[in-house]
């Protein structure tokens, strides 16, 4: 199954652009990457999806290089209410397997 | 709120005990996902049901069962529960059975086995 490595946590202050990266060395060719969003005691929320090169909705980026063993989630200009914790998941086409990443610990400081 | 609903809100009970979560999925959705969350193993897989029959299973382990109802809404049942079951159970719901569809998470049920 593929596994999928995430930074524990970061910091950033508010305004700046925040970079999170997942690394997936074993996604396959079908697979999408998606990333979610959880506040404390409350289940994750979608924020974006994709397969390949870029993505980007009104609340983030999505960045994959060719080789997809990586994907950046980039979350522009911080607040102090993105503070919360960040998923990737690869779901694994024709298994069906969902794999969260072990998630990053976003604290956005004012 | 993602319009997914979860009961109970909290459970506590006892090593050895059976419980039931209960899960009813966003109007319309008919796939239904659950995931166990705990602090050392974060969010883990367990099962997807889609229009009544069983999609996808993850690391759902024996003493776990679902079902989806004829109505859509599921239920995992938890039995001969032990100390390590103590964590949230997510349930989330999409339209489709597909792998890329988005997935609506629940607030999410707290088990603690005491």
């Amino acid at each position: 199954l593929a596994k999928t490595t995430q930074p524990i946590s970061m910091d950033s202050y508010e305004g700046q652009e925040v970079n999170i990266t997942c690394s997936h060395n074993n996604i396959a060719t079908n697979d999408y990457i998606t990333w979610y969003q959880q506040f404390p005691s409350q289940g994750p929320r979608f924020i974006i999806q994709g397969y390949k090169t870029k993505v980007t909705n009104e609340v983030a980026s999505l960045f994959i290089p060719a080789d997809r063993k990586s994907s950046t989630l980039s979350l522009p200009r911080v607040s102090l209410s993105d503070t919360a914790v960040y998923y990737c998941l690869v779901d694994r086409s024709g298994t069906y397997k969902y794999i969260f990443g072990t998630g990053t610990r976003l604290k956005v400081l004012a | 709120d993602s319009g997914v609903t979860q009961t109970p809100k909290h459970l506590i009970t006892a090593t050895g005990q059976r419980v039931t979560l209960r899960c009813s999925p966003r109007s319309g959705d008919l796939s239904v996902y659950w995931y166990q969350q705990s602090l050392d193993q974060g969010l883990q897989f367990l099962i997807q049901y889609y229009n009544g029959e069983e999609r996808a299973k993850g690391n759902i382990l024996e003493r776990f069962s679902a079902q989806q109802f004829p109505d859509l809404h599921s239920e995992l049942n938890l039995s001969s529960l032990e100390l390590g079951d103590s964590a949230l159970y997510f349930c989330a719901s999409s339209v489709g059975g597909e792998n890329t569809d988005t997935q609506y998470f629940g607030p999410g049920t707290r088990l603690t086995v005491l």
